[in-house]
């Protein structure tokens, strides 16, 4: 079974600073999504990214995927109050099977 | 479009009682999968189907659960008995061929 770790599970940032979300699959994939979820909501798709070192950029994040390491890394750029949420990542594994990773609770701190 | 809708969007019932929760996929989509989100074990695929066929039901936890697809538009989750641990939320996403999942906003259930 494929395996999607991601660290940290819990990020507390002051806002205006910079951190990265790392996330790590066991088996090869070529399809890597990032997703959001704020407290008690529905999840929300961020990136898709298809192909090795593929980057997406939407606001303050930034997505990457590295196949050859298995990582892909959401980079938070000057964090503001709103992108407080839990992201997770998922990886595409057999017949568009989604494994999801733990999430990563982020809380950007005034 | 309305997106993946999901009922109910709450239930609370007692262990032993049968419970059914519907969802409502996004018009063309061809995969339809069944999560289960809790605080223990994060967010857990159930099932998927496939043009309205069961590809994947590995992640049903046992027996009493079960879910069918009788059309394009419609699929059901059946919990029969439910259990006290069956309380979470269960979402229902669709999607088409490899693009992401649009997930519907959720049941959030619970077994007293």
């Amino acid at each position: 079974e494929l395996k999607v770790e991601q660290n940290p599970l819990f990020l507390s940032m002051q806002e205006g600073k910079n951190y990265t979300i790392y996330c790590n699959y066991s088996t090869t994939s070529d399809r890597l999504y990032w997703y959001r979820q704020d407290p008690g909501k529905s999840l929300e798709s961020l990136f898709v990214l298809l192909s090795n070192g593929a980057v997406k950029q939407e606001g303050r994040l930034m997505a990457s995927l590295d196949t050859k390491a298995r990582l892909s890394t959401l980079h938070i750029t000057a964090a503001v109050h709103d992108l407080s949420a839990t992201y997770f990542c998922a990886v595409d594994g057999t017949g568009n099977q989604f494994y999801f990773g733990t999430g990563t609770s982020l809380t950007v701190i005034p | 479009d309305a997106g993946v809708i999901q009922s109910p969007r709450h239930e609370v019932t007692e262990m032993g009682q049968e419970v059914t929760l519907r969802c409502k996929p996004i018009s063309g989509h061809d995969y339809l999968f069944w999560y289960r989100q809790t605080m223990m074990r994060g967010l857990e695929l159930l099932i998927y189907f496939n043009n309205n066929v069961p590809i994947d039901d590995s992640g049903m936890p046992e027996d009493r659960f079960s879910a069918k697809m009788p059309n394009a538009s419609f699929s059901t989750l059946k919990i029969q008995p439910s259990e006290p641990r069956d309380s979470a939320v269960y979402f229902c996403a669709s999607s088409f061929s490899v693009e992401p999942q649009h997930f519907g906003d959720g049941t959030r259930l619970s077994i007293l």
